[in-house]
Protein backbone atom coordinates (compact mmCIF):
# COMPACT_ATOMS: atom_id res chain seq x y z
CA UNK A 1 0.00 0.00 0.00
CA UNK A 2 1.00 3.58 -0.30
CA UNK A 3 3.29 4.56 2.35
CA UNK A 4 4.33 8.04 3.51
CA UNK A 5 7.39 8.76 5.69
CA UNK A 6 8.26 11.71 7.68
CA UNK A 7 11.38 12.32 9.30
CA UNK A 8 12.49 12.94 12.21
CA UNK A 9 10.30 11.02 14.51
CA UNK A 10 11.09 12.76 17.40
CA UNK A 11 13.08 16.27 17.36
CA UNK A 12 14.38 18.30 20.58
CA UNK A 13 15.16 21.83 19.59
CA UNK A 14 16.51 25.02 21.66
CA UNK A 15 13.94 28.05 21.78
CA UNK A 16 15.13 30.19 19.13
CA UNK A 17 16.35 27.55 16.56
CA UNK A 18 14.68 26.45 13.40
CA UNK A 19 13.72 22.87 12.80
CA UNK A 20 12.63 21.41 8.91
CA UNK A 21 10.22 17.94 8.69
CA UNK A 22 10.00 16.14 5.95
CA UNK A 23 6.97 14.36 4.61
CA UNK A 24 7.97 11.71 1.44
CA UNK A 25 5.69 9.79 -0.48
CA UNK A 26 7.52 6.67 -1.09
CA UNK A 27 5.02 4.76 -3.59
CA UNK A 28 3.17 7.51 -5.06
CA UNK A 29 3.33 11.03 -6.42
CA UNK A 30 1.35 13.80 -4.51
CA UNK A 31 0.70 16.93 -5.89
CA UNK A 32 -1.13 17.60 -2.49
CA UNK A 33 0.18 17.21 1.03
CA UNK A 34 -1.17 18.06 4.59
CA UNK A 35 0.52 19.49 7.15
CA UNK A 36 -1.47 18.89 10.90
CA UNK A 37 -1.14 19.67 14.52
CA UNK A 38 -1.73 18.03 17.13
CA UNK A 39 -1.91 18.74 20.47
CA UNK A 40 -1.72 15.98 23.27
CA UNK A 41 -4.95 14.04 23.90
CA UNK A 42 -6.39 16.73 21.51
CA UNK A 43 -7.34 16.24 17.76
CA UNK A 44 -5.70 16.92 14.50
CA UNK A 45 -5.76 20.76 13.51
CA UNK A 46 -5.01 21.34 9.41
CA UNK A 47 -2.51 24.26 9.23
CA UNK A 48 -1.67 23.84 5.59
CA UNK A 49 -2.33 21.96 2.28
CA UNK A 50 0.76 21.83 0.15
CA UNK A 51 0.73 22.40 -3.36
CA UNK A 52 3.67 20.92 -5.22
CA UNK A 53 4.85 23.93 -7.31
CA UNK A 54 3.19 26.52 -5.56
CA UNK A 55 2.74 28.62 -2.76
CA UNK A 56 0.78 26.53 0.27
CA UNK A 57 -2.65 27.85 1.56
CA UNK A 58 -2.63 27.88 5.26
CA UNK A 59 -5.56 28.03 7.56
CA UNK A 60 -6.68 30.72 9.02
CA UNK A 61 -4.49 31.32 12.40
CA UNK A 62 -1.68 30.04 11.14
CA UNK A 63 1.52 31.61 11.00
CA UNK A 64 3.12 31.31 7.15
CA UNK A 65 6.31 33.49 8.35
CA UNK A 66 6.57 30.93 11.44
CA UNK A 67 5.80 28.08 9.62
CA UNK A 68 7.36 27.31 6.53
CA UNK A 69 6.11 24.80 3.87
CA UNK A 70 7.66 23.88 0.57
CA UNK A 71 7.04 21.53 -1.93
CA UNK A 72 9.46 20.87 -4.64
CA UNK A 73 8.75 17.37 -5.96
CA UNK A 74 5.71 15.18 -6.00
CA UNK A 75 7.16 13.31 -3.33
CA UNK A 76 8.63 15.41 -1.11
CA UNK A 77 6.94 18.38 1.20
CA UNK A 78 8.68 19.61 4.17
CA UNK A 79 7.47 21.60 7.01
CA UNK A 80 10.26 24.21 8.96
CA UNK A 81 9.55 25.67 11.95
CA UNK A 82 11.18 29.13 12.19
CA UNK A 83 12.41 30.57 15.72
CA UNK A 84 10.51 28.08 17.65
CA UNK A 85 9.49 28.63 20.92
CA UNK A 86 8.23 26.67 23.86
CA UNK A 87 5.07 26.78 22.65
CA UNK A 88 5.26 25.02 19.20
CA UNK A 89 6.17 21.69 20.99
CA UNK A 90 3.62 19.36 19.16
CA UNK A 91 3.17 16.31 17.23
CA UNK A 92 3.10 16.99 13.48
CA UNK A 93 1.90 14.57 10.64
CA UNK A 94 1.78 15.30 7.26
CA UNK A 95 -0.81 13.15 4.81
CA UNK A 96 -0.63 12.48 1.46
CA UNK A 97 -3.00 11.65 -1.73
CA UNK A 98 -2.17 9.57 -4.45
CA UNK A 99 -2.28 12.15 -7.82
CA UNK A 100 -3.24 9.67 -10.34
CA UNK A 101 -6.31 9.13 -8.31
CA UNK A 102 -8.78 11.72 -7.48
CA UNK A 103 -10.74 9.25 -4.77
CA UNK A 104 -7.88 7.41 -3.42
CA UNK A 105 -7.79 8.29 0.25
CA UNK A 106 -5.17 10.44 2.31
CA UNK A 107 -2.14 8.49 3.58
CA UNK A 108 -0.34 10.06 7.04
CA UNK A 109 2.76 9.72 8.19
CA UNK A 110 4.07 8.33 11.40
CA UNK A 111 4.40 12.23 12.93
CA UNK A 112 6.82 13.64 14.32
CA UNK A 113 7.18 15.14 18.15
CA UNK A 114 9.01 18.42 18.27
CA UNK A 115 9.88 19.53 21.62
CA UNK A 116 11.33 22.93 21.98
CA UNK A 117 12.94 23.64 25.13
CA UNK B 1 -18.84 24.06 6.28
CA UNK B 2 -18.22 20.54 7.60
CA UNK B 3 -17.73 19.81 11.20
CA UNK B 4 -17.98 16.45 13.01
CA UNK B 5 -18.42 15.66 16.71
CA UNK B 6 -17.23 12.55 18.72
CA UNK B 7 -20.16 11.71 21.25
CA UNK B 8 -17.64 10.45 24.23
CA UNK B 9 -14.42 11.44 24.59
CA UNK B 10 -13.44 8.43 26.44
CA UNK B 11 -14.97 4.64 26.49
CA UNK B 12 -14.24 1.46 27.96
CA UNK B 13 -15.46 -2.12 27.29
CA UNK B 14 -14.50 -5.24 28.55
CA UNK B 15 -12.97 -7.56 26.15
CA UNK B 16 -15.18 -9.53 23.83
CA UNK B 17 -17.96 -7.07 24.29
CA UNK B 18 -19.02 -4.58 21.58
CA UNK B 19 -17.72 -1.76 20.61
CA UNK B 20 -20.20 1.32 20.04
CA UNK B 21 -18.12 4.77 19.13
CA UNK B 22 -20.37 7.72 18.15
CA UNK B 23 -20.00 10.34 15.25
CA UNK B 24 -22.70 12.88 13.71
CA UNK B 25 -21.14 15.08 11.14
CA UNK B 26 -22.88 18.23 9.91
CA UNK B 27 -22.12 18.87 5.75
CA UNK B 28 -23.80 21.31 3.26
CA UNK B 29 -22.87 19.08 0.45
CA UNK B 30 -22.39 15.27 0.49
CA UNK B 31 -20.39 14.20 2.70
CA UNK B 32 -17.32 11.32 2.40
CA UNK B 33 -17.10 10.09 5.95
CA UNK B 34 -13.49 8.11 7.29
CA UNK B 35 -12.80 6.21 10.33
CA UNK B 36 -8.85 6.61 11.58
CA UNK B 37 -7.22 5.02 14.01
CA UNK B 38 -4.28 6.14 15.99
CA UNK B 39 -1.86 4.64 18.18
CA UNK B 40 0.59 6.31 20.76
CA UNK B 41 3.15 8.32 19.04
CA UNK B 42 2.19 7.15 15.55
CA UNK B 43 -0.01 8.39 12.61
CA UNK B 44 -2.93 7.23 11.41
CA UNK B 45 -4.39 4.52 9.76
CA UNK B 46 -7.55 4.36 8.00
CA UNK B 47 -10.21 2.05 9.06
CA UNK B 48 -12.81 2.65 6.37
CA UNK B 49 -14.36 5.01 4.62
CA UNK B 50 -18.04 6.01 2.92
CA UNK B 51 -18.23 7.90 -0.34
CA UNK B 52 -21.23 6.56 -2.31
CA UNK B 53 -23.15 3.32 -2.89
CA UNK B 54 -23.76 1.29 0.16
CA UNK B 55 -24.55 2.76 3.52
CA UNK B 56 -22.63 -0.07 5.59
CA UNK B 57 -18.72 -0.02 5.04
CA UNK B 58 -16.58 -2.69 6.35
CA UNK B 59 -13.34 -1.81 7.58
CA UNK B 60 -9.90 -3.26 8.49
CA UNK B 61 -9.59 -5.65 11.99
CA UNK B 62 -13.57 -6.74 12.18
CA UNK B 63 -14.42 -2.69 12.46
CA UNK B 64 -17.47 -1.31 10.05
CA UNK B 65 -20.05 2.32 10.25
CA UNK B 66 -23.28 2.78 8.77
CA UNK B 67 -23.92 5.94 7.23
CA UNK B 68 -27.44 7.47 8.30
CA UNK B 69 -28.05 10.37 6.03
CA UNK B 70 -31.37 11.33 8.31
CA UNK B 71 -29.47 11.15 11.32
CA UNK B 72 -26.17 12.96 9.84
CA UNK B 73 -24.16 9.73 11.90
CA UNK B 74 -21.67 7.56 11.15
CA UNK B 75 -21.16 5.17 14.05
CA UNK B 76 -18.61 2.70 14.07
CA UNK B 77 -19.17 -0.55 15.82
CA UNK B 78 -17.13 -4.16 16.19
CA UNK B 79 -19.03 -7.05 17.47
CA UNK B 80 -16.44 -7.89 19.85
CA UNK B 81 -13.27 -6.45 21.39
CA UNK B 82 -9.71 -7.03 21.46
CA UNK B 83 -7.07 -5.98 24.01
CA UNK B 84 -5.07 -4.63 20.15
CA UNK B 85 -8.15 -2.37 19.29
CA UNK B 86 -7.13 0.07 22.57
CA UNK B 87 -6.23 3.09 20.81
CA UNK B 88 -7.53 6.72 19.54
CA UNK B 89 -10.22 6.79 17.13
CA UNK B 90 -11.01 9.65 14.78
CA UNK B 91 -13.91 10.29 12.57
CA UNK B 92 -13.51 12.30 9.79
CA UNK B 93 -15.51 14.57 6.92
CA UNK B 94 -14.24 16.10 3.81
CA UNK B 95 -13.71 19.53 3.45
CA UNK B 96 -15.00 21.58 1.16
CA UNK B 97 -15.50 20.33 -2.67
CA UNK B 98 -16.12 16.99 -1.18
CA UNK B 99 -13.88 14.09 -2.70
CA UNK B 100 -11.16 13.28 -0.57
CA UNK B 101 -9.87 17.58 -0.07
CA UNK B 102 -8.69 18.13 3.32
CA UNK B 103 -10.31 16.25 6.18
CA UNK B 104 -12.10 17.41 8.97
CA UNK B 105 -11.41 15.76 12.05
CA UNK B 106 -13.91 15.09 15.06
CA UNK B 107 -11.64 15.36 18.50
CA UNK B 108 -11.14 11.83 18.82
CA UNK B 109 -12.36 9.09 21.07
CA UNK B 110 -9.99 6.63 23.40
CA UNK B 111 -10.93 3.34 23.66
CA UNK B 112 -9.69 1.49 26.67
CA UNK B 113 -10.31 -2.76 26.58
CA UNK B 114 -10.35 -4.18 29.77
CA UNK B 115 -9.51 -7.88 30.15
Amino acid sequence: GAVVSQHPSWVICKSGTSVKIECRSLDFQATTMFWYRQFPKQSLMLMATSNEGSKATYEQGVEKDKFLINHASLTLSTLTVTSAHPEDSSFYICSARDKGSYNSPLHFGNGTRLTVT
Amino acid sequence: AQSVTQLGSHVSVSEGALVLLRCNYSSSVPPYLFWYVQYPNQGLQLLLKYTTGATLVKGINGFEAEFKKSETSFHLTKPSAHMSDAAEYFCAVSGSGGGYNKLIFGAGTRLAVHP
